[in-house]
């Protein structure tokens, strides 16, 4: 099993609900990202995961917040979020390497394309 | 800092031919890796070839391979035999290898280079 499962799909909500994304993977990868990504630009990082804990926030505004509650799973809660969140939300998984020089590739979902109305 | 960049905003290329789409990189890290990545209309991320900054030999995954120059800092990804469905976004990323945490997790991008194959 290869695949990163991303739900849901298609997400349209307005800007006072609160709304989750789900993202799962059973490959045993304890490094999990979560990416946004505008139309025509590359992906944008905005949370990583290692062994369960935060690690990496790129200073992402607090109407998002992730979540990850086991070694499987990753959450992201949207609440208040503004028109201009309207993007693919991509989740990514990576195994932790034992060995410094080992190469893991991070593996995506399909991602949520999420619209803000 | 990491820097990658792809200054081939699209490219166009005949089926059956190769093409070569570019990529330029700056790191301090002594050591990296350097990913190329095709994602469809449909959205999804997938992981075409890896190059190491200690191999020696440039990667090769079937019809890709990486022509990697390190002392230009470049890792140029290489299509032979272009298909219909490589038409898509191609994006060159790297990461920082060793130690731990920070550019050791961190996947930085280019801009993509939007690849066209016509019949």
């Amino acid at each position: 099993d290869t695949e990163v499962t991303q739900t849901p799909k298609h997400l349209v909500m307005g800007m006072t609900n609160k709304k989750s994304l789900k993202c799962e993977q059973h490959m045993g990868h304890r490094a999990m990202y979560w990416y946004k990504q505008k139309a025509k630009k590359p992906p944008e990082l905005m949370f990583v995961y290692s062994y369960e804990k935060l690690s990496i926030n790129e200073s992402v505004p607090s109407r998002f917040s992730p979540e990850c509650p086991n070694s499987s799973l990753l959450n992201l809660h949207l609440h208040a979020l503004q028109p201009e969140d309207s993007a693919l939300y991509l989740c990514a998984s990576r195994k932790i390497g034992s060995r410094d020089r080992e190469n893991t590739e991070a593996f995506f979902g399909q991602g949520t394309r999420l619209t803000v109305v | 800092a990491q820097k990658i960049t792809q200054t081939q905003p699209g490219m166009f290329v005949q089926e059956k031919e190769a093409v070569t789409l570019d990529c330029t990189y700056d790191t301090s890290d002594p050591s990296y890796g350097l990913f190329w990545y095709k994602q469809p209309s449909s959205g999804e991320m997938i992981f075409l070839i890896y190059q190491g900054s200690y191999d020696q030999q440039n990667a090769t995954e079937g019809r890709y391979s990486l022509n990697f120059q390190k002392a230009r800092k470049s890792a140029n990804l290489v299509i032979s035999a272009s298909q219909l469905g490589d038409s898509a976004m191609y994006f060159c990323a790297m990461r920082g290898l060793g130690g731990s945490g920070g550019s050791n997790y961190k996947l930085t991008f280019g801009k993509g280079t939007l690849l066209t194959v016509n019949p």
